[in-house]
């Protein structure tokens, strides 16, 4: 049973583009929602927060959507600097993280 | 920023030899964590650590695994009688109340021989 699932990608967008991402999950007593960039070889780095109310960082907006179960990732006008593997997380309280395969994004130039 | 800090960075050990990893935490966090990923996989949940105690542990820590906090700062993972498919990137992280984000050490890239 996979609790977290992300599309693997590659997602190869030109700069500037805007991109977006899903990532479904299984167990629907999950609370606490993340999603964090990894680079090759790399920790996995805290992007943003994910809230019923959607929350946006800059180009970042973040959705979660609890009735069908998924959480969204939105990338305004791409930056070279934005390739990476993005990761969803999803965590319950004090307890794991659990995370998705990760979904890989290459901005090209 | 404060950061969780790992040493070393990269440790080459000899299947069935004993490494230990260590870790820094933010100083005021009170929850941790040891993760894992092989190359190529994803990032897998190894064991947590709170108030003293291993509050939830993952299939794949079993007896060969262990987690101490021997002192206020520093956080360790045991790993007894290595073998090779214990190789992979061992991540520490960190947080300070229970739903807040986590936050990652840079690793420790662990090779068996």
């Amino acid at each position: 049973r996979k609790e977290v699932e992300q599309d693997p990608g590659p997602f190869n967008v030109p700069e500037g583009a805007t991109v977006a991402f899903n990532c479904t999950y299984s167990n629907s007593a999950s609370q606490s929602f993340f999603w964090y960039r990894q680079d090759c070889r790399k920790e996995p780095k805290l992007l943003m927060s994910v809230y019923s109310s959607g929350n946006e960082d800059g180009r970042f907006t973040a959705q979660l959507n609890r009735a069908s179960q998924y959480i969204s990732l939105l990338i305004r006008d791409s930056k070279l600097s934005d390739s990476a593997t993005y990761l969803c997380g999803r965590g319950a309280g004090s307890y794991q993280l659990t995370f998705g395969k990760g979904t890989k994004l290459s901005v090209i130039p | 920023e404060p950061e969780v800090t790992q040493t070393p960075s990269h440790q080459v050990t000899q299947m069935g030899q004993e490494v230990i990893l260590r870790c820094v935490p933010i100083s005021n966090h009170l929850y941790f964590y040891w993760y894992r990923q092989i190359l190529g996989q994803k990032v897998e949940f190894l064991v947590s650590f709170y108030n003293n105690e291993i509050s939830e542990k993952s299939e794949i820590f079993d007896d060969q695994f262990s987690v101490e906090r021997p002192d206020g700062s520093n956080f360790t993972l045991k790993i007894r009688s290595t073998k090779l498919e214990d190789s992979a990137m061992y991540f520490c992280a960190s947080k300070d109340s229970s739903n807040q984000p986590q936050h990652f050490g840079d690793g420790t890239r662990l090779s068996i021989l």
